[in-house]
């Protein structure tokens, strides 16, 4: 059982816009600690996606965004394309000292 | 560019200790950022091991603590991880990674799979 909650799947059409919730509590999420969110796709590390809740690193498209709110937080994926079927993770940090990551999201383009 | 390359052996019996190196390239370990282990078990999702701060001190996960030591060799520029009583439970794939300040991980390995067998 994860500490940070998301759907275990995820999909949509070409072109289409999907979002992943990442649901926390008061202890990570709900405690001001940033979400980072990564995408990995099969058979390979994962990619830092998006940082400090909102951020992209260079070179991550601006399809790709970020949001938080009280104890959850969203990944949107707008303008969906075949490239983007992977598995997605949102992590943070826990008032228990530790580094908490999600479940995962298997997103796939239908 | 920083990049990160784990290395150990593949293969782990039942009860003994599982010990991994990660070289650093592209930059300085002793420069500064946490540097940390995180796992994935086949199938399964992201674990973090624990991390270690370019002066030396250790953070380690809870469930794990008990059983994990983390250390620095500033002068190969590398870090390592050491964890033991191993069953078949900690199989997975481990990749180290570059860990700032907010915790994030912004430089991954490629991850190095270890199976616990006998």
């Amino acid at each position: 059982q994860s500490v940070l909650t998301q759907p275990p799947s995820v999909s949509g059409a070409p072109g289409q816009r999907v979002t992943i919730s990442c649901t926390g509590s008061s202890s990570n999420i709900g405690a001001g600690y940033d979400v980072h969110w990564y995408q990995q796709l099969p058979g390979t590390a994962p990619k830092l996606l998006i940082y400090g809740n909102s951020n992209r690193p260079s070179g991550v498209p601006d399809r790709f965004s970020g949001s938080k709110s009280g104890t959850s937080a969203s990944l949107a994926i707008t303008g969906l394309q075949a490239e983007d079927e992977a598995d997605y993770y949102c992590q943070s940090y826990d008032s228990s000292l530790k580094v908490v990551f999600g479940g995962g999201t298997k997103l796939t383009v239908l | 560019q920083v990049q990160l390359q784990e290395s150990g052996p593949g293969l782990v019996k039942p009860s003994e200790t599982l010990s991994l190196t990660c070289a650093v390239s592209g930059y300085s370990i002793s420069s500064g950022y946490y540097w940390g282990w995180i796992r994935q078990p086949p199938g399964k999702g992201l674990e973090w091991i624990g991390s270690i701060y370019h002066s030396g001190s250790t953070y380690y996960n809870p469930s794990l603590k008990s059983r994990v030591t983390i250390s620095v060799d500033t002068s190969k520029n590398q870090f390592s991880l050491k964890l033991s009583s191993v069953t078949a439970a900690d199989t997975a794939v481990y990749y180290c990674a570059r860990e700032e300040a907010t915790r994030v991980h912004d430089y991954w390995g490629q991850g190095t799979l270890v199976t616990v067998s006998s």
